[in-house]
């Protein structure tokens, strides 16, 4: 156990539609990451926040947006959803910004139809 | 930009036998790397790391990897594989003290199958 948790942990939608991911990070950790993992992608960074501001943007759409609240936990909301954004979604984190170890969570599967 | 490229990615070995899991980066400054392992339906799991200190780094479960710049290499080893070692593989990359963030670039995947 990371202690990183997200929620949901399963997560079937239908196109069209709006959905929140949810990451606690662990005790003391600042910073938080999403990633999403997919067959043909495979594992990719989206986006960093560090207490409470985003610190890096990756290869993250448009209708992708996340936040970091003052309490550190963060969510990733994804809308417009297509087939294609049926994937895994990783939150990790780590103590500091700039801290290389960086801690998973189980992940969200999501499935678009 | 930063790349990794992991070389193969599927690798069967026997009980007991070495465990060589291959991965080169590509960066132009000196690189963070790292190993993960992901069992199913599982989140990663940090193996090892290096961060410019010693070029032998050891990490969990008898895993070892040894960073090699004039290879551009970062090899996963493990002197005898375990039934329990059967898993996907990721290398990853940051760009270490050069950057203002510490997000993962990773490889493919390589996923390691332990026959009895």
């Amino acid at each position: 156990d990371s202690g990183v948790t997200q929620t949901p942990k399963h997560l079937i939608t239908a196109t069209g539609q709006r959905v929140t991911l949810r990451c606690s990070p662990r005790s003391g950790d600042l910073s938080v990451y999403w990633y999403q993992q997919s067959l043909d992608q495979g594992l990719q960074f989206l986006i960093q926040y560090y207490n409470g501001e985003e610190r890096a943007k990756g290869n993250i759409l448009e209708r992708f947006s996340a936040q970091q609240f003052p309490d550190l936990h963060s969510e990733l909301n994804l809308s417009s959803l297509e087939l294609g954004d049926s994937a895994l979604y990783f939150c990790a984190s780590s103590v500091g910004d700039l801290t290389y170890e960086q801690y998973f969570g189980p992940g969200t599967r999501l499935t678009v139809t | 930009a930063q790349s990794v490229t992991q070389l193969g990615s599927h690798v069967s070995v026997s009980e007991g036998a070495l465990v060589l899991l291959r991965c080169n980066y590509s960066s132009s400054v000196p690189p963070y790397l790292f190993w993960y392992v992901q069992y199913p339906n599982q989140g990663l799991q940090l193996l090892l790391k290096y961060t410019s200190a010693a070029t032998l780094v050891k990490g969990i479960n008898g895993f070892e990897a040894e960073f090699k710049k004039s290879e551009t290499s970062f090899h996963l080893t493990k002197p005898s594989a375990h039934m329990s070692d059967a898993a996907e593989y990721f290398c990853a990359v940051s760009r270490g003290g050069s950057s203002n963030t510490g997000k993962l670039i990773f490889g493919q995947g390589t996923t390691l199958q332990v026959k009895p």
